[in-house]
């Protein structure tokens, strides 16, 4: 089974930039996630979603972040405008819809890497 | 609201065992996790256990659960150089909500 596929996987920008990045996440599974990791912490969960709709944005700054999920499948993540304190790896993972005893491994992404200057 | 913690670094002796902690707050979880993350890389499960077990051991790993006072660890027998990175626990709740705790630092002495 093919995995969880991100891009770009670096990406280096000047603040006030903005970028986007995109996600497909394993075939069938119906929720999305993307993590914001900052060197040297743990994964902050920016928003969830099942099939097409949000389950979960409080920690997304929708002042400049923002997410869609079109037809349930692929994700994208913007930033406009992007600022010094956005330079994180930004991971995608994806779970399937029901937990089933066994198989629920959560499925990261190789995650993008964002530089702002 | 939901919390995972976890102590930000463990020292061990190459050989010896090394037992990571973790507790968190959300009485709902139904998996809870153990990820490792070396320097530059991505995520990888380690192994998961589910909440009705008290414990769940795969080869030098053994995970082990006690739900009342909601505490996760990770032992790791024999620890080698290659085990050096860090531990993250992650817990997921009844609504898929995976919540992630701030990572241990394992460093191993020769």
């Amino acid at each position: 089974e093919a995995g969880v596929a991100q891009s770009p996987r670096y990406k280096i920008i000047e603040k006030r930039q903005s970028v986007a990045f995109w996600c497909n996440p394993i075939s069938g599974h119906a929720t999305l996630y993307w993590y914001q990791q900052i060197l040297g912490q743990g994964p902050k969960l920016l928003i969830q979603f099942q099939n097409n709709g949000v389950v979960d944005d409080s920690q997304l700054p929708k002042d400049r972040f923002s997410a869609e999920r079109l037809k349930g499948v692929d994700s994208t993540l913007k930033i406009q405008p992007a600022k010094l304190e956005d330079s994180a790896v930004y991971l995608c993972a994806s779970l399937p819809a029901r937990l089933i005893s066994g198989a629920n491994v959560l499925t990261f992404g190789a995650g993008s890497r964002l530089t702002v200057l | 609201g939901e919390d995972v913690e976890q102590s930000l670094f463990l020292s061990v002796r190459e050989g010896d065992s090394s037992v990571i902690n973790c507790t968190y707050t959300d009485s709902s979880s139904t998996y809870l996790y153990w990820y490792k993350q070396e320097p530059g890389a991505g995520l990888q499960l380690l192994t998961y256990i589910f909440s009705n077990m008290d414990m769940k051991q795969d080869q030098r790993l053994t995970v082990l659960l006690n739900k009342k006072d909601k505490h996760l660890s990770l032992r790791i027998a024999d620890t080698q150089t290659g085990d050096s990175a860090i531990y993250f626990c992650a817990e997921i709740s009844s609504a898929s909500k995976i919540i992630f705790g701030s990572g241990t630092r394992l460093s191993i002495r020769p």
